[in-house]
């Protein structure tokens, strides 16, 4: 199964916009990329997939690289319920298993 | 609209014991996914069941097993309790054959004494 690499933690003021990186080199044609973060006390909560294109909604946006090996994670302006652990997953196919690594903490300072 | 619900939330058991967690899942989902999460870490995918059978399993032993209803709801059943089965277990539900999200409850904290 293909693996992501994450930094460990990020901080960002609050309001500013938040990037998180996501390194995925061994990726495969048919894998989405998804993000999913968790709040403390809570089970993880979607926040993005996409495939090859960029994508956004309404809490965030995912660029992914022309070549699929990396893809960002962005917050456009990060407040105090942002303060999570983000996890980058690869999904083999549509419907397959989520295979979480140890995420990325955000630390969000007013 | 209910999202994925789980009971109990808390448990507190003591080694070689057997316990049994149950999720409802998301109207409209057909498909359940069970996660174990330590503490410090991700969590790590146990099984998955779609109509009523095993589909994909992760790396834990057979004292983990499971169920699916008619209804959609699961059961993950673990025997022969041990002092490292104490974490947070998650359940995600799914519509199959779809690319939809995964859609998590807030887990059961198990604590094996």
């Amino acid at each position: 199964d293909a693996k992501t690499t994450q930094p460990n933690s990020m901080e960002s003021n609050e309001e500013e916009p938040v990037h998180l990186p996501c390194n995925h080199s061994t990726i495969s044609g048919t894998d989405y990329i998804h993000w999913y973060r968790q709040l403390p006390s809570q089970g993880p909560e979607y926040v993005i997939h996409g495939l090859t294109s960029n994508v956004n909604n309404r809490m965030a946006s995912l660029a992914i690289a022309e070549d699929r090996k990396s893809s960002t994670l962005i917050l456009h302006r990060a407040t105090l319920r942002d303060a999570a652990v983000y996890y980058c997953i690869l999904r083999a196919y549509s419907w397959g298993k989520l295979q979480f690594g140890a995420g990325t903490q955000v630390v969000v300072t007013p | 609209d209910a999202g994925v619900t789980q009971s109990p939330t808390h448990l507190i058991k003591t080694r070689g014991q057997q316990v049994t967690l149950r999720c409802s899942p998301k109207s409209g989902h057909d498909t359940v996914s069970w996660y174990q999460q330590a503490l410090g870490q991700g969590p790590q995918f146990i099984f998955q069941y779609y109509e009523e059978e095993e589909r994909q399993r992760g790396n834990f032993p057979d004292r983990f097993s499971g169920h699916q209803f008619p209804n959609y709801s699961s059961e993950l059943n673990v025997n022969a309790l041990l002092l490292g089965d104490s974490a947070l277990y998650l359940c995600a539900s799914s519509l199959a054959y779809s690319n939809q999200p995964q859609h998590f409850g807030d887990g059961t904290r198990l604590s094996i004494l």
